[in-house]
């Protein structure tokens, strides 16, 4: 069975400051990572897939199936990064993206 | 374009009792899924629903079912309500069930049991 773990409920920086959300997982197969984000009084969306290995608002992830790790990081966090990060994945083979499992979730809180 | 739209945004229901959510999926999608959030949980699926068939399922009881429209829109039926029903439900849609289209998911309906 699928399991994704992210350790930290809450996680605070500085504005400017470095992040790194963490994120574990295990399945035995061949997986496909996401991480999803919630900002405040909207709804869950998209941040990025590891497949499409693209940086999206700055933020980047790198697959690493030696640690089985989708760690999400970000060089200079802005206040408007303050959000509820969940990290999530799938079976890779095309007929499972609707079915994704899902951490608990990171609270980011960027101060000023 | 509305996205993905759930209705009701709240329901409260006593133990027992059966409850159906609905939800309309972003134009152009046609694959429905449907999630289960409880508070300081992330979500974790329920089924999803293709071509007006459930096409997957997580570990949920039969008292959970589901029905999807020839207009892709979809239901979400929880018959026997426990407390521990008690959550936000999610719908997310897609386009078909392969992996070029990412989940959209809708605000979610709060329901609560008393």
């Amino acid at each position: 069975a699928q399991r994704v773990t992210q350790p930290e409920k809450l996680l605070s920086v500085f504005k400017g400051a470095p992040v790194e959300l963490k994120c574990n997982y295990s399945y035995s197969g061949s997986p496909e990572l996401f991480w999803y984000v919630q900002y405040s009084r909207q709804r869950l969306q998209l941040l990025l897939r590891h497949i499409s290995r693209e940086s999206i608002k700055g933020f980047t992830a790198d697959l690493n199936k030696g640690e089985t790790s989708f760690h999400l990081k970000k060089p200079f966090a802005q206040e408007e990064d303050s959000a509820m990060y969940y990290c999530a994945l799938t079976t890779a083979g095309g007929t499972s993206y609707g079915k994704l499992t899902f951490g608990q979730g990171t609270i980011l809180t960027v101060h000023p | 374009d509305a996205g993905v739209t759930q209705s009701p945004t709240h329901l409260i229901k006593t133990r027992g009792q059966q409850v159906t959510l609905r939800c309309s999926p972003k134009s152009g999608h046609d694959t429905v899924s449907w999630y289960q959030q409880a508070l300081g949980q992330g979500p974790q699926f329920i089924f999803q629903y293709y071509e007006e068939e459930e096409r997957q399922r997580g570990n949920f009881p039969d008292r959970f079912s589901g029905h999807q429209f020839p207009n892709y829109s979809s239901e979400l039926n929880v018959n026997a309500l426990w407390l521990g029903d008690s959550a936000l439900y999610l719908c997310a849609s897609s386009y078909g069930t392969g992996g070029n289209s990412p989940l959209h998911f809708g605000n979610g309906t709060r329901l609560t049991v008393t």
